[in-house]
């Protein structure tokens, strides 16, 4: 079966940190970019961060630049989003997502509170 | 980046009628490879994101076809033929045109009259 699975979401304080996972299953992982999107609560849809299938490339939302790293690890067929400095406006859910979007993760919560 | 309009915010439908949402982008979606990079996805309650609609009128894999896309250029519609239980949620259209900074429009939610 082909799917994302998401974990390391949490609790965190603002100014903290978290490191986000995103283990993939069931398809060829190096062949695909891949996206964070994240959804505040009630709200809609908002990219956060992509990355090439090698992980040469990176981008990043003005909104998380300079806070926020994605990687992946091609071998562990898996995509990390390190969170720096966080803020109270990056409470979400994160999903993980193929660059098709064809393929979503359940999403993980970050809840950033003191 | 290219901002992604959405009408209307909430559309009530009795089960069986047809429900249409469109989508609006503030520039032209129309890639330099001559292809037009919209996608339409749907939320459930409670669920993820799911692909419905590529490339403006390709229906993904799996979806019934009483969902359908169309449009060009800026202005795009989704049609659900005859809405059914299941289909209620909120659907988001999405540019990948500028990709890696993709967008997304705002959301329509689809509600049971």
């Amino acid at each position: 079966e082909v799917q994302l699975v998401e974990s390391g979401g949490g609790l965190v304080q603002p100014g903290g940190s978290l490191r986000l996972s995103c283990a993939a299953s069931g398809f060829i992982f190096s062949n695909y970019a891949l996206y964070w999107v994240r959804q505040a609560p009630g709200k809609g849809l908002q990219y956060v961060s992509a990355i090439s299938s090698n992980g040469d490339s990176t981008y990043y939302a003005n909104s998380v630049k300079g806070r926020f790293t994605i990687s992946r690890d091609n071998s562990k067929n898996t995509l990390y989003l390190q969170m720096g400095s966080l803020r109270a406006e990056d409470m979400a859910v994160y999903y993980c997502a193929t660059a098709a979007s064809d393929v979503w993760g359940k999403g993980t919560t970050v809840t950033v509170s003191s | 980046d290219i901002v992604m309009t959405q009408t209307p915010l909430s559309s009530p439908v009795t089960l069986g009628q047809p429900a249409s949402i469109s989508c609006r982008s503030s520039q032209s979606l129309v890639h330099s490879d001559g292809n037009t990079y919209l996608s339409w996805l749907q939320q459930r309650p409670g669920q993820p994101p799911r692909l419905l609609i590529y490339k403006v009128s390709n229906r993904f894999s799996g979806v019934p076809d009483r969902f359908s896309g169309s449009g060009a250029g800026t202005d795009f519609t989704l049609k659900i033929s005859g809405v059914e239980a299941e289909d209620v949620g909120v659907y988001y259209c999405m540019q990948v045109t500028q990709y890696p900074q993709v967008t997304f429009g705002g959301g329509t939610k689809v509600e049971i009259k």
